[in-house]
């Protein structure tokens, strides 16, 4: 499976400002996938990245709150803006290939802490 | 909304017993399903993937999926001290016209296995 890295690994942020966090593939993928896992909870999808076109977003995020780029087929980012401490949490990317029933593979995620 | 419910825990077995891990899911149409092992402050990782009715076994797991029942089940045989964590059911599910579908996660089952 590919080789996933995120960065920063964890971050402290005072409320108001925003956050970027970058995921590096070692191959090309077709899929990936920016998830929100807050503390003792499962993962929520935020959004799905697209090479070339905007992020899907899903029920509950928007692009102006989490925008999202994907400029090519191994790197994404993820920015948090305008962050308050619900923001608080665990952000990890994951890719697959181009078949519907392909596993998800995660990186490490980053974890944040808004002040 | 597409559902998918595991057992919440926490499940305590003794060391080399067996576990049983239950997830049931809610959308028909699902086609791939996926158990994930999270350690605590690390990121999920795949463990089983199962595509059709049966068991799959992989060395000391055995996942057995139930299309009718919309069920799937993860068996850990000789549970270790090091397979305590937590496990994600996950659920690929085709949307719209699009054959690429998404994972949809349980709530996860935490699993201690004590020497």
């Amino acid at each position: 499976s590919a080789v996933i890295s995120q960065k920063p690994s964890r971050d402290i942020c005072q409320r108001g400002t925003s956050l970027t966090i970058q995921c590096q593939v070692d191959s090309q993928v077709t899929m990936m996938f920016w998830y929100r896992q807050q503390p003792g909870q499962s993962l929520t999808l935020i959004a799905t990245a697209n090479q070339g076109s905007e992020a899907t977003y899903e029920s509950g995020f928007v692009i102006d709150k989490f925008p999202i780029s994907r400029p090519n087929l191994t790197f994404s980012t993820l920015t948090v803006s305008n962050m308050s401490p619900e923001d608080s949490s665990i952000y990890l990317c994951s890719v697959a290939g181009t078949a519907a029933s392909e596993a998800q593979f995660f990186g490490p995620g980053t974890r944040l802490t808004v002040l | 909304q597409k559902e998918v419910e595991q057992n919440s825990g926490p499940l305590s077995v003794p060391e080399g017993a067996i576990a049983s891990l239950n997830c049931t899911y809610s959308d028909r149409v699902s086609q791939s399903f996926f158990w994930y092992r999270q350690y605590s402050g690390k990121s999920p990782e795949l463990i089983m993937s199962i595509y059709s009715n049966g068991d799959k076994e992989d060395g000391r797991f055995t996942a057995q999926l139930n299309k009718a029942s919309q069920y799937v089940s993860l068996l850990i045989r000789d549970s270790q001290p090091s397979d305590s964590a937590t496990y994600l059911c996950a659920v690929n599910s085709p949307r719209g016209g699009s054959t690429l579908g998404r994972l949809y996660f349980g709530r996860g089952t935490q699993l201690t296995v004590w020497p």
